[in-house]
């Protein structure tokens, strides 16, 4: 069965400062991963996707995540983190191959970066 | 702006009561999602459509039924409404499956539900 785990309910970062969420998956086949972001108020906001080829993928707002085929994991990264980058943050999983049409959401990490 | 609209953006109603909302998907994308996201629950996918068929289900309770229509808009419709129902739901929408089945949905802004 599909699953993916954000371990970390928050995540607390000074500005300025690089920042990590953290998200591990079990898939069956190729997995296709996704980062959203919430705001306030409004719907997940897609940030980056990883399909296939290279590893380090770049996204929206200066955010990047690494793929880890061995330690199934994709977390998101930013090198320098700002106020406005505080938000809740989701991990997603597809099957590529044999999982079907259901993708899968981590519980979110609520991100606090402090000025 | 995602280019999925989902309407009313608040409802306040009572328990017993049935309430339908609606969503209409980006242009040219033929999937609908729809989600439940409560304060202890968080993000949980409820049912997926995609041009007119179901095509996947989760979490979603026998009182609850959705339905995608010919011009691809979709409708959720909750009946005998339950405090617990109270929460944001969240429609979703992909251009479709298979090859497609890689690109990302694109959410609406959510519908407030409150049940008094």
């Amino acid at each position: 069965a599909q699953s993916v785990a954000q371990p970390e309910d928050q995540v607390n970062v000074a500005e300025g400062n690089p920042l990590t969420v953290k998200c591990t998956y079990s898939v069956s086949g190729n997995p296709y991963l996704f980062w959203y972001v919430q705001y306030p108020n409004r719907g997940l906001q897609f940030l980056l996707k990883y399909i296939t080829g290279d590893n380090l993928v770049k996204g929206s707002y200066g955010f990047e995540a690494e793929f880890n085929k061995s330690q199934t994991s994709f977390h998101l990264k930013k090198p320098s983190a700002l106020v406005s980058d505080s938000a809740l943050y989701f991990c997603a999983v597809r099957g590529g191959n044999t999982g079907g049409f259901k993708t899968i959401f981590g519980a979110g990490t609520r991100l606090f970066v402090k000025a | 702006d995602s280019g999925v609209t989902q309407t009313p953006k608040h409802l306040i109603t009572a328990t017993g009561q049935r309430v339908t909302l609606r969503c209409s998907p980006r242009s040219g994308d033929l999937s609908v999602y729809w989600y439940q996201q409560s304060l202890d629950q968080g993000l949980q996918f409820l049912i997926q459509y995609y041009n007119g068929e179901e095509r996947a289900k989760g979490n979603i309770l026998e009182r609850f039924s959705a339905q995608q229509f010919p011009d691809l808009h979709s409708e959720l419709n909750l009946s005998s409404l339950e405090l617990g129902d109270s929460a944001l739901y969240f429609c979703a929408s992909s251009p479709g499956q298979g090859a497609l089945s890689n690109q990302p949905q694109h959410f609406g802004d959510g519908t407030r539900l409150s049940i008094l």
